[in-house]
């Protein structure tokens, strides 16, 4: 089993505050990374598709970069609002593999 | 709009029932995925498929099978629920090489 790990497994800010996650993953046999946004009763929404080292993707107020050498990626959010309150997903893909696992998530609470 | 479409939002089955769990892409993806969501414990990868007839183990396969007839149809079978298997079903689709993942809206199974 492959061990996708990501922390903190729940957050509680204040609106307008900056928060980052963490999501670290295997750092062999790497082809992608994927993060998604879970808000309640709905699917999970794809954010950023990340393949190459070093890669830095931004949407809006929210980023994420990429180490896969070390084998982490870090997501941003800038002044959260609170309609960031969701469980943010990180999912990694093996070279050698169509299946895509999973982390627990992060549950972000953005307090108005 | 594209569409990933689970065939009902909530299902109630008594233990031993055989359950049918379909899933409808219409994006013409190659990669068709099962997951199950248990509170703290995010999606847990059930089997996968690549390709029409082609079927992989995920890492927790145990009392479930799948069926991919077609490429757009892809089906997890509880052979004999148990009620360890209620749990929220997300189906997801994919196109080969690490594309995004969309995901139908999910059926939350009670087993009695």
């Amino acid at each position: 089993i492959l061990n996708v790990e990501q922390s903190p497994q729940s957050l509680h800010v204040q609106e307008g505050d900056s928060t980052n996650f963490t999501c670290s993953f295997p750092s062999s046999n790497f082809y992608a990374l994927h993060w998604y946004r879970w808000e309640t009763a709905k699917s999970p929404e794809a954010l950023f598709v990340m393949t190459l080292n070093g890669d830095e993707k931004k949407k809006g107020r929210i980023s994420a970069t990429l180490n896969t050498k070390e084998g982490y990626s870090y997501l941003y959010i800038k002044g959260s609002q609170p309609e960031d309150s969701a469980t943010y997903l990180c999912a990694f893909m093996g070279y050698n593999n169509n299946d895509m696992r999973f982390g627990a998530g992060t549950r972000l609470t953005v307090k108005p | 709009d594209v569409k990933v479409t689970q065939s009902s939002r909530y299902l109630v089955k008594r233990t031993g029932e055989k359950v049918f769990l379909e899933c409808v892409q219409d994006m013409d993806h190659e990669n068709m995925f099962w997951y199950r969501q248990d509170p703290g414990l995010g999606l847990r990868l059930i089997y996968f498929s690549y390709d029409v007839k082609m079927k992989e183990k995920g890492d927790i396969p145990e009392g479930y099978s799948v069926s991919r007839e077609k490429k757009e149809r892809f089906s997890l079978i509880l052979e004999s629920a148990s009620t360890n298997q209620t749990s929220m079903y997300l189906c997801a689709s994919s196109s080969r090489g690490g594309g995004k993942l969309f995901f139908g809206s999910g059926t939350q199974l009670s087993v009695l």
